[in-house]
């Protein structure tokens, strides 16, 4: 079945502490996004990655990290310096970045840090 | 700033109405509009695309795209139980290709047995 895996479904950090969220897709698409939804918020572009070895900054970048090693995979970092990381972060895809290009998304991973 | 707006609801319909939810958007050079539906606590789903003015019909959904007026809508048929979920406007920002999308708010819809 092909589709997007986030890992793991809920999460718990302490405060000051990185974590990494996976995301893996098995849909040969070109294009993995980041984004970050918090309650009663539409959803917000953190990074994406068109390319593998490739990544842009998106509006909410900053106290993130992201790679793209290769083209499956697009995990990404939430570092101590991200001032409220306590959210619902959804990893999409896409064949390719062109306008009529719709996103798939995975579960999502729930984000608690205390 | 380009925006997508939604109005928040919650929208109330009886079981079997039709239910009409709505979105405008700033940027005039958008060229792909999308409809997610997303259920409490899991991940959107997408339910609807339109990339031309006029109506584009998929079972009980139809898309209305208004490209002059700048704004988009979902219409929902025989509205069921299931469809209680909250609503997600997507809009392509860039008008290029890179293709990433602003999403609104969204907005809430109940449908009441």
């Amino acid at each position: 079945d092909g589709g997007i895996t986030q890992s793991p479904k809920y999460l718990f950090r302490k405060e000051g502490q990185n974590v990494t969220l996976s995301c893996e897709q098995n849909l040969n698409h070109d294009a993995m996004y980041w984004y970050r939804q918090d309650p009663g918020q539409g959803l917000r572009l953190i990074y994406y990655s068109q390319i593998v070895n490739d990544f842009q900054k998106g509006d909410i970048a900053e106290g993130y990290s992201v790679s793209r090693e290769k083209k499956e995979s697009f995990p990404l970092t939430v570092t101590s310096a991200q001032k409220n990381p306590t959210a619902f972060y959804l990893c999409a895809s896409s064949p390719r970045t062109g306008a009529n290009s719709p996103l798939h998304f995975g579960n999502g991973t729930r984000l608690t840090v205390t | 700033q380009k925006e997508v707006e939604q109005n928040s609801g919650p929208l109330s319909v009886p079981e079997g109405a039709i239910a009409s939810l709505n979105c405008t958007y700033s940027d005039r050079v958008s060229q792909s509009f999308f409809w997610y539906r997303q259920y409490s606590g899991k991940s959107p789903e997408l339910i609807m695309s339109i990339y031309s003015n006029g109506d584009k019909e998929d079972g009980r959904f139809t898309a209305q795209l208004n490209k002059a007026s700048q704004y988009v809508s979902l219409l929902i048929r025989d509205s069921q139980p299931s469809d209680s979920a909250t609503y997600l406007c997507a809009v392509n920002g860039r008008g290029g290709s890179q293709g990433n999308l602003i999403f609104g708010k969204g907005t809430k819809l109940s449908v009441k047995p």
